[in-house]
């Protein structure tokens, strides 16, 4: 199993530019998050979804939408980026959303904005 | 242990020492506690987990202390080996909003502390 995938890697957009990072999961796990890491900080969580079709908003969602059209799937867009977006930015996915089910995180997509 | 801030608590141990990673967590109705190991270029990845049932657990070389009375968890690494080095972080499970407290494992991290390790 590859577990969980980004994509891309690495990303340079400039203000105002749309992107869309793309998370893959294989462990067939209901629940996925998508969360910002910047320097000197801990993750904060920007979307998550609780299964195929569903999303919710997280503690800094703005500036951020997401899809989840299928299950093994999560998209995180950037409809117009701002630097205030650079970040790195982690998928993780979790069986369940039960505090004892552990999360897997992704390798991450560092974005930089012009 | 963790503070607010941009630059992060830093630990430098020499391999074979015992390492103790400290970490200041916020609400006192969270249930359950979670360290993760984060390598360079890598994404978090679990080392141990507690619930706040309890007031210790060990793992494979590590253990985790949690004393609910002051908010504070400890992450404590026996015999520090080089590839201990890398950002650890505590993450806490809040309590939900909704009416069956499900918190959708909406997680509250810490901001991390560096560990180096020196051969």
């Amino acid at each position: 199993n590859a577990g969980v995938t980004q994509t891309p890697k690495f990303r340079v957009l400039k203000t105002g530019q749309s992107m869309t990072l793309l998370c893959a999961q294989d462990m067939n796990h209901e629940y996925m998050y998508w969360y910002r890491q910047d320097p000197g900080m801990g993750l904060r969580l920007i979307h998550y979804s609780v299964g195929e079709g569903t999303t919710a908003k997280g503690e800094v969602p703005d500036g951020y939408n997401v899809s989840r059209l299928k299950k093994q799937n999560f998209l995180l867009g950037l409809e117009s980026a701002a630097p205030s977006q650079t970040s790195v930015y982690f998928c993780a996915s979790s069986y369940s959303g039960l505090a004892f089910n552990e999360q897997f995180f992704g390798p991450g997509t560092r974005l930089t904005v012009l | 242990g963790e503070s607010v801030g941009l630059h992060l608590p830093t630990l430098s141990v020499q391999e074979g020492d015992n390492s103790i990673i400290n970490c200041a967590y916020s609400n006192s109705a969270s249930d359950y506690f979670i360290w993760y190991k984060q390598e360079s270029g890598k994404g978090p990845q679990f080392i141990i987990d507690i619930r706040s049932n309890m007031d210790k657990r060990q793992g494979q070389r590590v253990t985790v202390l949690l004393n609910k009375t002051v908010k504070h968890l400890s992450l404590q690494i026996a015999a520090t080996q080089p590839g201990d080095s890398a950002v650890y972080f505590c993450a806490e499970n809040p309590p939900g909003k909704n009416a069956g407290g499900t918190s959708y494992g909406k997680l509250t991290f810490g901001q991390g502390t560096i560990l180096t390790v020196h051969p």
